[in-house]
């Protein structure tokens, strides 16, 4: 079974503070992504990766970065931590590109809290 | 901009009943993919559909790509509680290595 984890379940921080979320899969899957779900705004892409230290910009960057040192391993960094970053944040990985028969596995995803 | 709209958004129905959950798009897809997501869980995947016109079915539920692989339709019969949940559909976007997912529609099935 395709395994991601996700380094945290709950998560409190504070303003300011520079925050990582972890993300590993073990299937040796080429693509990662980082999203954030909210109420009644669906899942939205904030980066994603095709490749080891290959990063491409979603559709809400802003605030974030990341870092994809090894295939298995994509985290997600918030620089300064604000409230309006309270959020649900899921980790997914899939086989290469856009291949027609691809799907993504999910972790469990990290309820963040920002105070 | 939403490339993958979903409709209706919300739907609370009695068990028995059936439903249709649409996924509407003006680009076209290779493929299209539908998850089920539970509360506090990561989405987990239905089906896949991918060639035009193809219907698939999973039990109770009926999922078809249109046949200019821009839209899809979840049809659920004789719906149970166990239903309850939000649906997702999502593609990756035309070219690019970007999953993108739909808006989502939330199903609550009454006993």
């Amino acid at each position: 079974d395709v395994k991601v984890t996700q380094s945290s379940r709950y998560l409190v921080k504070r303003t300011g503070e520079k925050v990582f979320l972890e993300c590993v899969q073990d299937m040796d899957h080429e693509n990662m992504f980082w999203y954030r779900q909210d109420p009644g705004l669906g899942l939205r892409l904030i980066y994603f990766s095709y490749d080891v230290k290959m990063k491409e910009k979603g559709d809400i960057p802003e605030g974030y970065s990341v870092s994809r040192e090894k295939k298995e391993r994509f985290s997600l960094i918030l620089e300064s931590a604000s409230t309006n970053q309270t959020s649900m944040y899921l980790c997914a990985s899939s086989k290469e590109g856009y291949r027609r028969d691809t799907e993504a596995f999910f972790g469990q995803g990290t309820r963040l809290t920002v105070v | 901009t939403q490339l993958l709209e979903q409709s209706p958004q919300f739907l609370s129905i009695q068990e028995g009943e059936n439903l249709t959950v649409y996924c509407n798009s003006s680009s076209v897809f290779s493929s299209l993919q539908w998850y089920r997501q539970e509360p506090g869980e990561g989405p987990v995947l239905l089906v896949t559909v991918v060639t035009g016109g193809e219907v698939k079915k999973l039990k109770r539920l009926t999922f078809q790509f249109g046949d200019a692989r821009k839209d899809s339709s979840l049809h659920i019969t004789a719906a149970q509680p166990g239903d309850t949940g939000l649906y997702l559909c999502a593609a990756f976007y035309s070219g690019t290595y970007k999953y993108i997912f739909g808006t989502g529609t939330r199903l609550k099935v009454l006993a």
